[in-house]
Parts: structure tokens; C-alpha cells; sequence
């Protein structure tokens, strides 16, 4: 199966400017997730859809970032004015939605690589 | 709240010698722990999971991984280093076995070097 794809692969813009990043879970998955890693430090959770719906988005560092998930399928978030500590990398995963206490493996995507100049 | 510490930003080891990246995690209740691997260009991987059962877990690429209680320690093993073993490894945790978020740590840099 396809894995779980992310786009641009990078992108360079600069402060005060709009991005959006898409990411495209794996078929099936009804969790999503974005992470984001600022340089030299850990990966933080943003926020988790399960279908169309926001579980959980008390990573989001402020209202600039605006995430959706219309349809269940893809997701995109919107950074916008995007600021200088803004940049990193933002990695997408999804997973099954299974019940009870088996573990939903998450798969990630490649990352999209932003810089804010 | 949960959390991951990577002590070790970077480790060189010799190619054929073993290996150990360190972890260690603060959860409370049972912790569901994890490793992670990227390759340069690439997403996250997965290696290896504890959920329960044996302490020991074996993992992708001959990797292995011992869960210590007691002190809190996750770390990830491999008894002969491969060059194509440098990447970044990263420790993570879960308090629930589905369905949540994970808390990584900051990840270590592993070189294998020839």
C-alpha cells in the first residue's frame, strides 16, 4: 500500500508570507497527526484529527497555524503570517482507528522541511 | 506528563561494534514505549515497540531494545553496527496503547563509521 505522502518536500518563504502543507494518509486511516520538529530539539505533537473531527490539538502553537481535514481524507495546515520560529520540519502520520488495547502503529510521512526567512 | 530524554546528541561507533542509544521516559501508569528511525531524506520509521511482555524486544534491521523499570530506560541495541545504520534515532512514549499522541525525545545522531 501507498505510504503516507507530504507536500512540498520543502519550502522557503518568508516572514509575514502564507504556506500550506498538505499531507495524504495512508488509505483507510482514519487517524491523523502532525508533528513538527524545530531544529536541534524534539518532535511535538500539533494536533490529531480522527476522520473529518479535531481529537486533540493542544500542541498548535497559536491561532497563526489553522489545520483541516475536509472529507476525512488529506489534511492541510495553514501557517499564516508565518514567523521565523516557524521553521522545521513538519511530519504527518496516520493510523488505523482500532479499539481496545491494541496499539495503533503510526506511519509517518517524509516531512515537509519549512524555512522562514 | 510524559517525557523522553536522549542524553546523547550524537554516537560514533565503529563499523562491527555494538551499538546502545540511550533513552529514558517519565509517564505515569504503564508506559508504551517505541523507537524510531530516519534516514536521511525519509520519514520516520518504525523499529520497535514495548507494549507488555517480555523486557526484551526484538525489532526491524537487527535491532533490539531492553525495558527497564526500575530505572526507567528504554535503551536501543544492536550487537554489530552497520555503516547504513547512521541516521537519527528517536525514543518515544505513549501513556494509551491507541489512538493518542506520541512525546518524543530530541533524538540522537548515530554514525557508523567504516
Amino acid at each position: 500500500e501507498a505510504g503516507v505522502t507530504q507536500f512540498p518536500s520543502h519550502s522557503v518563504i518568508e516572514k509575514g508570507q502564507t504556506v500550506t502543507l498538505r499531507c495524504d494518509p495512508i488509505s483507510g486511516h482514519d487517524n491523523l497527526y502532525w508533528y513538527r520538529r524545530v531544529m536541534g530539539k524534539e518532535i511535538k505533537f500539533l494536533l490529531h484529527f480522527v476522520k473529518e473531527s479535531k481529537q486533540d490539538e493542544s500542541g498548535m502553537p497559536n491561532n497563526r497555524f489553522l489545520a483541516e481535514r475536509t472529507g476525512g481524507t488529506y489534511s492541510t495546515l495553514k501557517v499564516q503570517p508565518a514567523e521565523l520560529e516557524d521553521s522545521g520540519v513538519y511530519f504527518c502520520a496516520s493510523s488505523r482507528l482500532l479499539a481496545g488495547a491494541m496499539y495503533n502503529e503510526q506511519f509517518f510521512g517524509p516531512g515537509t522541511r519549512l524555512t522562514v526567512l | 506528563a510524559q517525557s523522553v530524554a536522549q542524553p546523547e546528541d550524537q554516537v560514533n561507533v565503529a563499523e562491527g561494534n555494538p551499538l546502545t542509544v540511550k533513552c529514558t521516559y517519565s509517564v505515569s501508569g504503564n508506559p508504551y514505549l517505541f523507537w524510531y528511525v530516519q534516514y536521511p531524506n525519509r520519514g520516520l520509521q518504525f523499529l520497535l515497540k514495548y507494549i507488555t511482555g517480555d523486557n526484551l524486544v526484538k525489532g526491524s534491521y537487527g535491532f533490539e531494545a531492553e525495558f527497564n523499570k526500575s530505572q526507567t530506560s528504554f535503551h536501543l541495541k544492536k550487537p554489530s553496527a552497520l555503516v547504513s545504520d547512521s541516521a537519527w534515532y528517536f525514543c518515544a512514549v505513549s501513556y494509551s496503547s491507541g489512538n493518542t499522541p506520541l512525546v518524543f525525545g530530541k533524538g540522537t545522531r548515530l554514525s557508523v563509521i567504516a
